[in-house]
């Protein structure tokens, strides 16, 4: 067990839905990255944040935004969903004098159809 | 364009033998690099690091071996158990505030065999 917890599970939903990923980073760690995992695309970084603003910018589409609120927790907002976006979407975190030693969460399976 | 490539991309390796994964990265400016562990329906697992400094680094059965001049890094997986049997994926990054995002490599599905 990592420490970083993500709800829900698993999410089933239709194309043209919006829905919200939670993650919750290790006790004591102030970034948060997010990664998708795909099988045409492999693990690709999305965003990181760092104690509540934004620090890096991947490959993330104009349709999804995230944000990290003051108790560190972080929210990733998928709209306009297409199949496409079906993947498992990751969390991870660190603490900030050892930014590179990121540990993930269970991550969250998401099905559009 | 792919920044670390790793290969092979699936491995079979009988009980008590010795895995071996590569990977090869183009940006020089990387200087960590980890290895995942990863189990069907789990999140990826932080398994051992390295940083150019040093060419090797062991922990328990897993070692890293490292050649910065090649521009490539191994994972070695000493006697290894079915219960390693795995998706392994390499990755790198870039030490410095806002640069540690880590890119990864395609990934290696590791099978031990009894």
């Amino acid at each position: 067990d990592s420490g970083v917890t993500q709800t829900p599970k698993h999410l089933i939903t239709a194309t043209g839905q919006r829905v919200t990923l939670r993650c919750s980073p290790r006790s004591g760690d102030l970034s948060v990255y997010w990664y998708q995992q795909s099988l045409d695309q492999g693990l690709q970084f999305l965003i990181q944040y760092y104690n509540g603003e934004e620090r890096a910018k991947g490959n993330i589409l104009e349709r999804f935004s995230a944000q990290q609120f003051p108790d560190l927790h972080s929210e990733l907002n998928l709209s306009s969903l297409e199949l496409g976006d079906s993947a498992l979407y990751f969390c991870a975190s660190s603490v900030a004098s050892r930014g590179n030693e990121q540990f993930f969460g269970p991550g969250t399976r998401l099905t559009v159809l | 364009q792919q920044q670390v490539k790793q290969s092979p991309q699936s491995l079979i390796v009988q009980k008590g033998g010795i895995s071996i994964i590569n990977c090869a990265y183009e940006n020089t400016a990387f200087d960590y690099f980890p290895w995942y562990q990863q189990f069907p329906g789990k999140g990826p697992a932080l398994l051992i690091a390295i940083r150019p400094d040093v060419s090797e680094k062991k922990e328990g059965r897993f070692t890293i071996s490292f050649n910065k001049s090649a521009k490539q890094f191994s994972l070695h997986i000493m006697d290894s158990q079915p219960g390693d049997s795995a998706t392994y994926f390499c990755a790198a990054s870039i030490s410095g505030f806002g640069n540690e995002k880590l890119t990864f490599g395609t990934g290696t599905r590791l099978t031990i065999i009894p």
